[in-house]
């Protein structure tokens, strides 16, 4: 099955600055990439996604690359702010990407 | 936007008891519910997966007749933990999918603790 492996497993930035996210994943079918914000406690929220025909996609201030030949993505969070701090999951799916193999989680922390 | 409910949010029990947990979806027709324990600190890990009117898809080393899941209708999915050990104890997510929903959203979780 897929393994999904995420690093770091901690982040701490200043506010303002970049936080970048690495995963890398071992099924090669595997073609939806789905990133997920976490609070403690709470659901885990989709931020962004992304699908294999796409090398890279942005929505304001987060944005994912996706390099199939390496089987790795990233998540780049610009311009972080206080609230952006929380656990960042990483996943990813076959086919209609529903059932989501996930990585094992970034602690991000934005410090003022 | 879709809007998946679970409940309950907390529970407490006694050991060797069981607990129910339901995940509705509430304005969409979820063929598809997902299952997800996750530990303190640690990551969603799939339990199962159940498609309405069928039995469940477990997931390898999850036990399926101490974690019973149920799917009666394109609305609800239940999860009875089955003689509850404190080991049980964690927070349980549920996942839907289908027409009207078109990526997976996600209940807000149910803390189990099995005193």
């Amino acid at each position: 099955g897929e393994n999904v492996e995420q690093h770091p497993s901690t982040l701490s930035v200043q506010e303002g600055d970049s936080a970048v996210i690495k995963c890398t994943y071992s099924d090669s079918a595997s073609n939806y990439f789905p990133w997920y914000k976490q609070e403690l406690g709470k659901r885990p929220q989709l931020i962004i996604d992304i699908r294999s025909n796409v090398g890279e996609k942005k929505d304001q201030r987060i944005a994912v690359t996706l390099n199939k030949t390496a089987k790795h993505f990233s998540l780049h969070i610009t311009e972080t702010q206080p609230e952006d701090s929380a656990v960042y999951f990483c996943a990813g799916a076959r086919g209609g990407g529903n059932k989501l193999t996930f990585g094992t989680g970034t602690q991000l922390k934005v410090e003022l | 936007g879709a809007v998946v409910s679970q409940h309950p949010s907390r529970v407490i029990c006694k050991s060797g008891t069981s607990v129910k947990i339901e995940c509705r979806s509430l304005d969409f027709q979820a063929t598809t519910m997902f299952w997800y324990r996750q530990f303190p600190k640690q990551s969603l890990m799939l339990m199962a997966t159940s498609n309405e009117g069928s039995k469940a898809t477990y997931e390898q080393g999850v036990e399926k007749d101490k974690f019973l899941i149920n799917h009666a209708s394109l609305t609800l999915s239940t999860l009875t933990v089955t003689s509850a050990h404190p080991e049980d104890s964690s927070f349980y997510i549920c996942s839907a999918i289908g027409a009207g929903a078109n990526v997976l959203t996600f209940g807000a979780g149910s803390r189990l603790t099995v005193l």
